[in-house]
């Protein structure tokens, strides 16, 4: 079955360490979104990709860096800079055009030791 | 003010009831979104919407464009029901640039 991996679940960070999330998809969509999620808020949009090679910030970007150098997948890093890491990461694709739902992945927890 | 406000923020109900979550929002849209976030953390997609209304087994979604509100039906509750709904509104450039409301956190007792 097609769908969205993220890895790991659960990932533990020590300060000052920079540390890499995983988000692959076998649904051959064309964008992929990372999303971070804290308590009690909505979604929020860290980077986005509709193409290979080709990425943008979204609204919280400062702190994360992505790559997207394969169309199956879209790591994000979590740098040292971010200063609040503590969350809960959510990875989505999609088809581009007009009407097309998003996929979203399980999530990884990210918790600094 | 958030763009996508959401109520009730919680929710209980006992099973068998008559549920309605509405969504509100202040930004041109393209598109609505409703989600399903199970306790696990991982979303399903239950409905798309720019207009009218959507049925899939017992959940039904409606958008009123004029008045920028949405609700989410569910019909005959039910425990495996309990989770987090999420609205989301998408407006012009790439659709996946979604505004999402904090949710609601549904409880069915049996």
């Amino acid at each position: 079955d097609g769908g969205i991996t993220q890895s790991p679940k659960y990932l533990f960070r020590k300060e000052g360490q920079n540390v890499t999330l995983s988000c692959e998809q076998n649904l051959n969509h064309d964008a992929m979104y990372w999303y971070r999620q804290d308590p009690g808020q909505g979604l929020r949009l860290i980077y986005y990709s509709q193409i290979v090679n080709d990425f943008q910030k979204g609204d919280i970007a400062e702190g994360y860096s992505v790559s997207r150098e394969k169309k199956e997948s879209f790591p994000l890093t979590v740098t040292s800079a971010q200063k609040n890491p503590t969350a809960f990461y959510l990875c989505a694709s999609h088809y581009t055009g007009v009407g097309q739902p998003q996929h979203f992945g399980d999530g990884t927890r990210l918790s600094i030791l | 003010k958030n763009e996508v406000e959401q109520s009730p923020q919680n929710l209980t109900a006992q099973e068998g009831e008559f549920i309605t979550i509405n969504c509100s929002y202040s930004v041109g849209i393209s598109a609505l979104h409703w989600l399903q976030q199970h306790p696990g953390g991982g979303i399903v997609s239950l409905f798309m919407l720019s207009s009218g209304k959507k049925k899939h087994g017992r959940l039904i979604a409606t958008i009123n464009i004029q008045e920028k509100h949405s609700s989410l039906h569910i019909t005959a509750s039910h425990p495996r029901d309990s989770a987090v709904y999420i609205c989301a509104v998408g407006g012009g450039g790439s659709q996946g640039n979604l505004i999402f409301g904090k949710g609601t956190k549904l409880s069915v007792k049996p």
